[in-house]
């Protein structure tokens, strides 16, 4: 009964790769994130969905493409994968994208690109 | 520039002392404000929500806030060894009803038994 489940937990791969994170919630929530974490611990928002709309769009590489199938899941997709996307990509979500909503995280991928 | 500043640490503290971890932020109309707890290797999970100057308790937890000084606060009394994490202040900056919520980079606390 996880609230937000992510998978896969690690994922270990080239440079030059394409690869996928995909993301569920059974809170009901309307609203999904993606966050990055990189080594020193910085956690930064990546993207943001509400009910299947993309509401913020943080200054990221065009190789990052996320799609909602529906208010319950939000996917990463990651193309031509370089070093410095290594990092644990947590995926959350809210109740709405009001300002009093706080997030529930899902419990990361460890992403290595070699 | 949107910034949440925290010390970095790692705070250490005996058991049973009170911890005080320290969080400011730039947006002087952030209006909610939250305190997630991260084990190392783990998600991040919420602990407090502030969203009023003065202070919240909750348990062991108090959150303090003061809007004035765009300071805001956790205090962490008997602080026990399983408290040892990093603490990771969070402030929602987004633009009119939105959220955006940025995070500091967290302060690593360290219980000594």
């Amino acid at each position: 009964d996880t609230a937000v489940s992510q998978t896969p937990k690690y994922l270990v791969t080239q440079m030059g790769n394409d690869k996928s994170i995909k993301c569920e919630q059974n809170l009901g929530h309307d609203t999904m994130y993606w966050y990055k974490q990189d080594s020193k611990k910085f956690l930064k928002i990546m993207f943001s969905y509400n009910n299947k709309e993309l509401i913020i769009n943080e200054t990221v590489p065009n190789r990052f493409s996320p799609k909602s199938p529906d208010k319950a899941h939000l996917n990463l997709h990651i193309n031509s994968l370089e070093l410095g996307d290594s990092a644990v990509y947590f995926c959350a979500s809210s109740q709405s994208t009001g300002k009093n909503s706080p997030l529930h995280f899902g419990n990361g991928t460890r992403l290595t690109v070699t | 520039q949107k910034e949440v500043e925290q010390n970095s640490g790692p705070l250490s503290v005996p058991e049973g002392a009170i911890a005080s971890l320290n969080c400011t932020y730039s947006d002087r109309g952030s209006q909610s404000f939250f305190w997630y707890r991260q084990y190392s290797g783990k998600s991040p999970e919420l602990i407090m929500s502030i969203y009023s100057n003065g202070d919240k308790e909750d348990g062991r937890f108090t959150a303090q806030l003061n809007k004035a000084s765009q300071y805001v606060s956790l205090l962490i009394r008997d602080s026990q060894p399983s408290d040892s994490a990093t603490y990771l202040c969070a402030v929602n900056m987004g633009r009119g009803s939105q959220g955006n919520l940025i995070f500091g980079k967290g302060t690593k606390l360290s219980v000594k038994p």
